[in-house]
């Protein structure tokens, strides 16, 4: 089976940087992907990392080491908008679309 | 349409009724997946279809629990003799295909009183 752990809540102030952790434990592993989810809204696909090192789009960054089994998700220059839910999830095949999630991490973004 | 709809939006049933959910995924997308989200938590996969074929039911969490899709395009989970527990908001996803990137709609938000 899968198990994903992420912390719960995060806080951080406009314009600053936050680091989301990721640690899982897999009996398959494709990949590693992040979601968004604001309150009410649908999971919006953020980045997935297959391979092991940082892939940039924007402000969110995403990292992956497969033999730490371990993942984060790196949002610079962050704006209220940013304040949601991120979500790690494991591909433990090539069908994109299952995953298993962890149980979120509440970002707040502070003024 | 632009995006993965589903209805309704919100569901509230008593105990032990039968209740519908619907999407309408992304159109040309082959692949379909349904996710439950209980509050406060994660994504839980409940099935996926690969047209209107279903090679993983491995979610569903009881016989209570179906799904079917038809026309490689709208699906309908159906939860029989419903249940407190399976108050949640029920995900569906499409992808184009396989190892592509699913796009999730807005959920329906199931309650059972």
């Amino acid at each position: 089976g899968q198990s994903l752990e992420q912390p719960s809540e995060v806080t951080a102030v406009e314009g600053a940087i936050v680091q989301i952790n990721c640690t899982y434990q897999t009996s398959g592993f494709y990949g590693l992907s992040w979601y968004q989810q604001h309150d009410g809204g649908a999971p919006t696909f953020l980045s997935y990392n297959a391979l092991d090192g940082l892939e940039e789009t924007g402000r969110f960054s995403s990292f992956l080491s497969r033999s730490d089994s371990y993942g984060y998700l790196l949002l610079q220059e962050l704006q209220m908008k940013d304040s949601a839910s991120y979500f790690c999830a494991v591909r433990d095949s090539p069908n994109a679309g299952k995953s298993t999630f962890g149980d979120g991490t509440t970002l707040t973004v502070k003024p | 349409g632009a995006g993965v709809s589903q209805s309704p939006s919100n569901k509230v049933t008593e105990k032990g009724k039968d209740v519908e959910l619907r999407c309408d995924p992304i159109s040309g997308h082959t692949a379909l997946y349904w996710y439950r989200q209980r509050l406060g938590q994660g994504l839980e996969f409940l099935i996926y279809f690969q047209g209107n074929s279903a090679p993983d039911k491995s979610g569903l969490p009881s016989d209570r629990f179906s799904a079917e899709r038809t026309g490689e395009s709208v699906s309908t989970l159906t939860i029989q003799r419903t249940q407190q527990e399976d108050s949640a908001v029920y995900l569906c996803a499409s992808s184009l295909d396989l190892p592509a990137e699913a796009f999730f709609g807005q959920g329906t938000r199931l309650t059972v009183v």
